[in-house]
């Protein structure tokens, strides 16, 4: 069985740093690319992030140059570092396998001062 | 960047009834285009991938159409389960984008 489990979420200052985590099992992970998707309070979706299986990154214009997706193979884990961040960046953050079929439970990020 | 928009924004109807949903991409996504369901409290879910194909375990109350700009949903008769939130998405190139949901609601 396919899970993704979120985790590192929590409460930051504008302008401060928070690096999530993406715990995954029941699949080989090094062979899929991997995709963060969030969702402000009573908003919709927004995808974030792409981390193919090469490698090959991809951002949205909104996180380029404050966000870094990696991930780790060995430990089947899935990275998001965020920094630099605004109120706007505040939301549930979800873990999603390529093809989107899916996702995990997701992590809240609450940005305030 | 690719923009799509979802119509209706709401759309009201009762159990058993058959709804429609629209999506319009602002350039060809070819049949790039996938449909999740959201309910509340809950991970949205891909019922639809390459506008027509449903994913594994969805009904069959539930297919997509379209190619190119337009795209549509159709749930043939309305489940409890399916009052919700439904969204689009074009994953024809990056960055991936996301229409603004449509909410269909017990009328």
């Amino acid at each position: 069985e396919v899970q993704l489990v979120e985790s590192g979420g929590g409460l930051v200052q504008p302008g401060g740093s928070l690096r999530l985590s993406c715990a995954a099992s029941g699949f080989t992970f090094r062979d899929w690319g991997m995709d963060w998707v969030r969702q402000a309070p009573g908003k919709g979706l927004e995808w974030v992030s792409h981390i193919a299986a090469d490698g090959t990154m991809y951002y949205a214009d909104s996180v380029k140059g404050r966000f870094s997706i990696s991930r780790d193979n060995a430990k089947n884990s899935l990275h998001l570092q965020m920094n630099s961040l605004r109120d706007e960046d505040a939301a549930v953050y979800f873990c999603v396998r390529s093809g989107f079929e899916y996702w995990g439970q997701g992590t809240l990020v609450t940005v305030s001062s | 960047e690719i923009v799509l928009t979802q119509s209706p924004a709401t759309l009201s109807l009762s159990p058993g009834e058959r709804g429609t949903l629209s999506c319009r991409a602002s350039q060809s996504v070819g049949s790039s285009l996938a449909w999740y369901r959201q309910n509340p409290g809950q991970a949205p879910r891909l019922l639809i991938h390459d506008a027509s194909n449903r994913a594994t375990g969805i009904p069959g109350r539930f297919s997509g159409s379209g190619s190119g700009t337009d795209f549509t949903l159709t749930i043939s008769s309305l489940e409890p389960e399916d009052f919700a939130v439904y969204y689009c998405q074009q994953r024809y190139n990056w960055p991936l984008t996301f229409g603004g949901g449509t909410k269909v609601e017990i009328k």
